[in-house]
């Protein structure tokens, strides 16, 4: 059974440009959450989607940034018109249906993006 | 406000030696907790949960952690280290009252002398 998968691994943009980060969640896992890790901090929340659904992004920047889930195909975290600020870890982790066990939440290996 | 307190950024133990890693948090709900490993350039790793019942937990790679309802402490303890436990540790906590959103420690990061 494949973890949770995100790609691309490693990402560098430079200031002004588009970063579209994927993530695929476990198997038989319907929620989608998303961190970010900036240098020497712990992981903080950004947002929470289940399909076609955006449940909680409290921690979501106004502006610049969005998340999908789609029916089909993998999360979607989009920053536009990236600055050096966003570079950091983001991280994706996946959760089963509540019914389920939904407390506990799977990460995939992350994206680090370099913003130039 | 919830919050989560790792007071240790580095700890360093010699090879063999017991090994205990202090969390502490703030929560105004009823808290489920979580202990998290990530080696360098890697995701996180779940190594143990507390949701209810027995307050000492077992996880994997001989890690266990006691919940302490009244200090409010998650911490995680290893009987004897080995070189390879060597990474950042990670305590979280989170609550279907507060949406599921993990809220997490800054993180402690265990050197092993060999």
């Amino acid at each position: 059974n494949a973890g949770v998968m995100q790609n691309p691994r490693h990402l560098v943009r430079r200031r002004g440009q588009e970063a579209r980060l994927r993530c695929s969640p476990m198997k038989g896992h319907s929620h989608v959450y998303w961190y970010r890790q900036l240098p020497e901090e712990g992981l903080k929340f950004m947002v929470y989607l289940q399909k076609e659904n955006i449940i909680d992004e409290s921690g979501m920047p106004k502006e610049r940034f969005s998340a999908e889930f789609p029916k089909e195909g993998p999360s979607i975290l989009r920053i536009q018109q990236v600055v050096r600020g966003d570079s950091a870890a983001y991280f994706c982790a996946s959760s089963p249906p509540v019914s389920s066990g939904g407390e506990t939440q799977y990460f995939g290996p992350g994206t680090r993006l370099l913003v130039l | 406000a919830q919050s989560v307190t790792q007071p240790d950024i580095h700890i360093t133990v010699s090879e063999g030696a017991s090994l205990e890693l202090r969390c502490n948090y703030s929560y105004g709900a009823t808290p489920y907790l979580f202990w998290y490993v990530q080696s360098p350039g890697q995701g996180l790793q779940l190594l143990l949960k507390y949701f209810s019942g027995d307050t000492l937990v077992q996880g994997i790679k001989g890690f266990e952690a006691e919940f302490k309802r009244s200090q409010s402490s998650f911490n995680l303890r290893k009987p004897s280290v080995h070189w390879s436990d060597a990474a950042e540790y990670f305590c979280a906590v989170g609550s279907w009252e507060y949406g599921n959103k993990l809220v997490f420690g800054a993180g402690t990061i265990l050197r092993v002398k060999s």
